[in-house]
């Protein structure tokens, strides 16, 4: 089975400044690793996924994301956020091979951006 | 490209009411189909999931159902709702190529009184 910590239920920061939401999982098999993005009263969009090859992973809207298997982390990054940034985030992780539709999702970030 | 569409947006329904949630996909072909709820504070969960017309699986016993009466539409109903059938439930969709990614529809609101 997996499971998925997010570190901070919420992350405020000023407009234009960098920003990372932690992103940790734990599985006793392979992994791909999602992140996705609810903004106010809307459904979850695909940001980025990570399934193999690079660690480092692009998505929309300026997000990037790096895999790393040692510390079993998935941490989502931007260089400079927008007041458009502001949603809650979401990170979902599935074991290679196991059953349909078994995403096994964080308990969400809200990240707040500042003018 | 491929679109989900779900309805109604927002539902009030009293305790004990009847409920139908709809929602289809348009632009491709045997979709594997999920309906997920999202309660306050606690994440997502997946309820139920079909990989063709009639088969359903259910992750969760509950007071909700799930069918599926054709390819491109899943439905999720309940006879009887219950205050607990409160939040916010998306339904999502992956094709057999990328059955590892799923993509969410806008969602429906659900408040029972």
């Amino acid at each position: 089975a997996q499971s998925v910590t997010q570190l901070d239920s919420q992350v405020p920061v000023f407009e234009e400044a960098p920003v990372e939401l932690r992103c940790n999982y734990s599985s006793s098999v392979s992994v791909y690793l999602f992140w996705y993005v609810q903004y106010p009263n809307q459904g979850l969009q695909l940001l980025l996924k990570y399934l193999s090859g690079s660690t480092l992973v692009k998505g929309i809207n300026g997000f990037e994301a790096e895999f790393n298997k040692s510390q079993t982390s998935f941490h989502l990054r931007k260089p400079s956020v927008h007041i458009s940034d502001t949603a809650e985030y979401f990170c979902a992780v599935t074991g290679i091979g196991g059953s349909q539709g078994n995403l096994i999702f964080g308990k969400g970030t809200k990240l707040s951006v500042k003018p | 490209s491929q679109t989900i569409h779900q309805w109604p947006a927002t539902l009030v329904q009293p305790v004990g009411s009847p409920l139908s949630l709809e929602c289809t996909v348009e632009g491709t072909s045997n979709p594997n189909l999920y309906w997920y709820r999202q309660a306050a504070g606690r994440g997502l969960q997946l309820l139920f999931y079909s990989v063709g017309i009639g088969q359903i699986s259910s992750e969760v016993p509950q007071n909700l159902s799930a069918s599926r009466p054709q390819d491109r539409q899943f439905i999720l109903s309940s006879k009887k709702l219950l205050l607990s059938d409160s939040g916010f439930y998306l339904c999502a969709w992956s094709v057999y190529r990328e059955r590892n990614t799923i993509y969410f529809g806008e969602g429906s609101w659900l408040t029972v009184v």
